[in-house]
């Protein structure tokens, strides 16, 4: 079986200032992991993945998450954040279900508020 | 290429009445996924199309709810009777293959609202 928790509904940061939304993760296997966005009216599009490899992965948009196998976690963040970044995150881990189908099972996704 | 198509955007419905909701697909994506966001919560699987065959609708909730895939192409999702706890919204999305590592790509949703 496969969970995945993203602390924190909603994050505020000021344009230009760091962005970090966590996510932890559990997994039965070796993890491969994804982060969504949905920008409003949208649907979910990708912003990076995990399978093997290097631990730190770059994605869109200047966004990148490192895998941290000893804290079970895949955090995103953004270095300097702007209005267009404001969006729903979604983190996700790959897992079989009861059926027999290899698909993401979601976080409850975290709401990222950028001031100007 | 064209996105995945979901139709319609919004449908409000009455308890009791029957919705059907639509996906198109990307072309050539014999994967298709439907799942549903219940307000603030997680978006979770509620089943896998390969082709035109259910590879997979161990997330079905209850048979209230009927998918089909004619010819492997577009699906459609029924709701009959809707219930209140039906309302949220839906999503559907394919993929070229079942790879481990292969993201899905997502339409727009489907707002369901049921009163």
């Amino acid at each position: 079986a496969q969970s995945v928790t993203q602390l924190g509904s909603h994050v505020s940061v000021s344009e230009g200032a760091l962005v970090l939304l966590r996510c932890n993760y559990s997994s039965s296997v070796p993890p491969y992991l994804f982060w969504y966005v949905q920008y409003p009216n949208q649907g979910l599009q990708l912003l990076l993945k995990y399978t093997t490899g290097a631990t730190l992965v770059k994605g869109i948009n200047g966004f990148e998450a490192e895998f941290k196998k000893s804290e079970t976690s895949f955090h995103l963040t953004k270095p300097s954040a702007h209005m267009s970044d404001a969006a729903e995150y979604f983190c996700a881990v790959s897992g079989l279900t009861s059926g027999g189908s290899y698909i993401p099972t979601f976080g409850r996704g975290t709401s990222l508020i950028v001031h100007p | 290429e064209a996105g995945v198509t979901q139709f319609p955007s919004h449908s409000v419905i009455e308890k009791g009445q029957t919705v059907t909701l639509r996906c198109d697909p990307i072309s050539g994506h014999d994967n298709l996924y439907w799942y549903r966001r219940v307000m603030g919560k997680e978006i979770k699987f509620l089943l896998h199309f390969v082709k035109e065959s259910k590879q997979d609708e161990s997330g079905m909730p209850n048979n209230r709810f009927l998918a089909e895939r004619t010819g492997g192409t577009y699906s459609t999702l029924k709701v009959q009777p809707a219930e209140l706890e039906d309302s949220g919204v839906y999503f559907c999305a394919s993929s070229p293959t079942r790879d481990r590592a292969s993201p899905l790509h997502f339409g727009n949703g489907t707002r369901l609202t049921v009163t």
